[in-house]
C-alpha cells in the first residue's frame, strides 16, 4: 500500500472550514483514499473515501487532485466536537479481502472557540 | 444493533501472565483486524484475518497470538513474550471489499503491572 504523509497537527477556528491535507505521491491507480478520525480514547470512525472523483457526504468533502498524488479533507463548519486525530490511508481495490489496513500518525486537529 | 464489541474496556494483569482480549462482530464481515496504539501514536497493525481459520501477521505480531475459529470472533492473546504489553488495543472488521469502510470497536486499555 502507498504510504501517506500528513502534517502532525493543525488548529482550526470553530465555525470555519478545516482543510486537512494528505500526500500520497506513490498511490497507484488501484488504490482508494480513505479518511478516518479518532476522538480521544475511542475507536476510529470512518468519514469518507474516494478513488478519483471528489466526494461529499454529511460529514465532509474529499478533494482528490487530478494526478491523485494528494487529497484534502474538508470539514465545512468545524465544531468543537470535531477535535480529533484524522487519518488518511490508501487501500488497494484489487487485493483480496482483508488486505492490510495500515494507518500512519495522522493529523491532530484542535478546534478552538 | 449491529456492531463490533470489545471487552473488557479496561484490563489489568500482572507481568508474566498471558491475557486474552475479546472482539466480537455481528456485521457478517469476513475481515477482522487487531491494532495496538501507544499514547500519542497512530495505530499499528498486529494481526489480521481475511476469512475463518486464516490469519496473517501485521507489522508488530511478535508476542501476540490470534485465532479465527468463528466468523464473528477474533480474540487476541497478549503473551508473556510481549515486552511492552501496556497499550490501547483496537479491533476492527470489514467486508473485505476495498471500497467499503472498516468498523472499529471502542478498544481495550490493557495495563500490565
Amino acid at each position: 500500500d502507498a504510504k501517506t504523509t500528513q502534517p502532525p497537527s493543525m488548529d482550526c477556528a470553530e465555525g470555519r472550514a478545516a482543510n486537512l491535507p494528505c500526500n500520497h505521491s506513490t498511490i497507484s491507480g488501484n488504490e482508494y483514499v480513505y479518511w478516518y478520525r479518532q476522538i480521544h480514547s475511542q475507536g476510529p470512525q470512518y468519514i469518507i473515501h474516494g478513488l478519483k472523483n471528489n466526494e461529499t457526504n454529511e460529514m465532509a468533502s474529499l478533494i482528490i487532485t487530478e494526478d491523485r498524488k494528494s487529497s484534502t479533507l474538508i470539514l465545512p463548519h468545524a465544531t468543537l466536537r470535531d477535535t480529533a486525530v484524522y487519518y488518511c490511508i490508501v487501500r488497494d481495490r484489487l487485493r483480496a479481502a482483508g488486505n492490510k489496513l495500515t494507518f500512519g500518525g495522522g493529523t491532530r486537529v484542535l478546534v478552538k472557540p | 444493533d449491529g456492531g463490533i464489541t470489545q471487552s473488557p474496556k479496561y484490563l489489568f494483569r500482572k507481568e508474566g501472565q498471558n491475557v486474552t482480549l475479546s472482539c466480537e462482530q455481528n456485521l457478517n464481515h469476513d475481515a477482522m483486524y487487531w491494532y495496538r496504539q501507544d499514547p500519542g501514536q497512530g495505530l499499528r497493525l498486529i494481526y489480521y484475518s481475511q476469512i475463518v481459520n486464516d490469519f496473517q501477521k501485521g507489522d508488530i505480531a511478535e508476542g501476540y497470538s490470534v485465532s479465527r475459529e468463528k466468523k464473528e470472533s477474533f480474540p487476541l492473546t497478549v503473551t508473556s513474550a510481549q515486552k511492552n504489553p501496556t497499550a490501547f488495543y483496537l479491533c476492527a472488521s470489514s467486508t473485505g471489499q476495498s471500497n467499503t469502510e472498516a468498523f472499529f470497536g471502542q478498544g481495550t486499555r490493557l495495563t500490565v503491572v
